[in-house]
């Protein structure tokens, strides 16, 4: 099946620890992107990478940092500098400008 | 900064009725706009797009865009109870920088 896919599913983060959300896709996009969402909020955009070993930062960079070595992957890693990690991240891709942006699934990162 | 903005309601509508979401943005340069609906704990999944003025029906949803009044809208007709969730709102700039709205929960009731 084509599609995006994000891991773990859920993730429990200590306090000074580096975590890192994986995400693949196998549609043969080359725009990735990581966005972050809060309960009962929109999404913000974390990073975004439109051809491989090239991204940009987003509206919340801070405390994240990214990779793009191959098509089919951007991984995420949620650094100890970011201070208020807990929320829902979802990784998308497309085509490319004007094409419509679709999602994995999502992760779930929790501070314990 | 740009900004796009919705209602976060909830709206409550009964079953059978038409629901109305509304979404506006304030970049004049937009030029994609995205309906997303995403059920509560899950991803955003895409219901429709349009890119020109004037309306554009998939089934029962109507997008409806006035670039002019930089205005938005998505209408459900013959709302079911599994259309249940948050409506966002995405608005695309020239490099497909989607921008998203805080959303609308929308409720249908039995």
């Amino acid at each position: 099946d084509g599609g995006i896919t994000q891991s773990p599913k859920y993730l429990f983060r200590k306090e000074g620890q580096n975590v890192t959300l994986s995400c693949e896709q196998n549609l043969n996009h080359d725009a990735m992107y990581w966005y972050r969402q809060d309960p009962g909020q929109g999404l913000r955009l974390i990073y975004y990478s439109q051809i491989v070993n090239d991204f940009q930062k987003g509206d919340i960079a801070e405390g994240y940092s990214v990779s793009r070595e191959k098509k089919e992957s951007f991984p995420l890693t949620v650094t100890s500098a970011q201070k208020n990690p807990t929320a829902f991240y979802l990784c998308a891709s497309s085509a490319g400008p004007g094409n419509t942006i679709y999602f994995g699934e999502g992760s779930w990162l929790t501070v314990v | 900064q740009k900004e796009v903005e919705q209602n976060s309601g909830p709206l409550s509508v009964p079953e059978g009725a038409i629901a109305s979401l509304n979404c506006t943005y304030s970049d004049r340069g937009s030029q994609s706009f995205f309906w997303y609906r995403q059920y509560s704990g899950k991803s955003p999944e895409l219901i429709m797009f349009i890119y020109s003025n004037g309306d554009k029906e998939d089934g029962r949803f109507t997008a409806q865009l006035n670039k002019a009044s930089q205005y938005v809208s998505l209408l459900i007709r013959d709302s079911q109870p599994s259309d249940s969730a948050t409506y966002l709102c995405a608005v695309g700039d020239a490099g497909n920088m989607l921008t998203f709205g805080g959303g609308t929960r929308l409720m249908v009731k039995p």
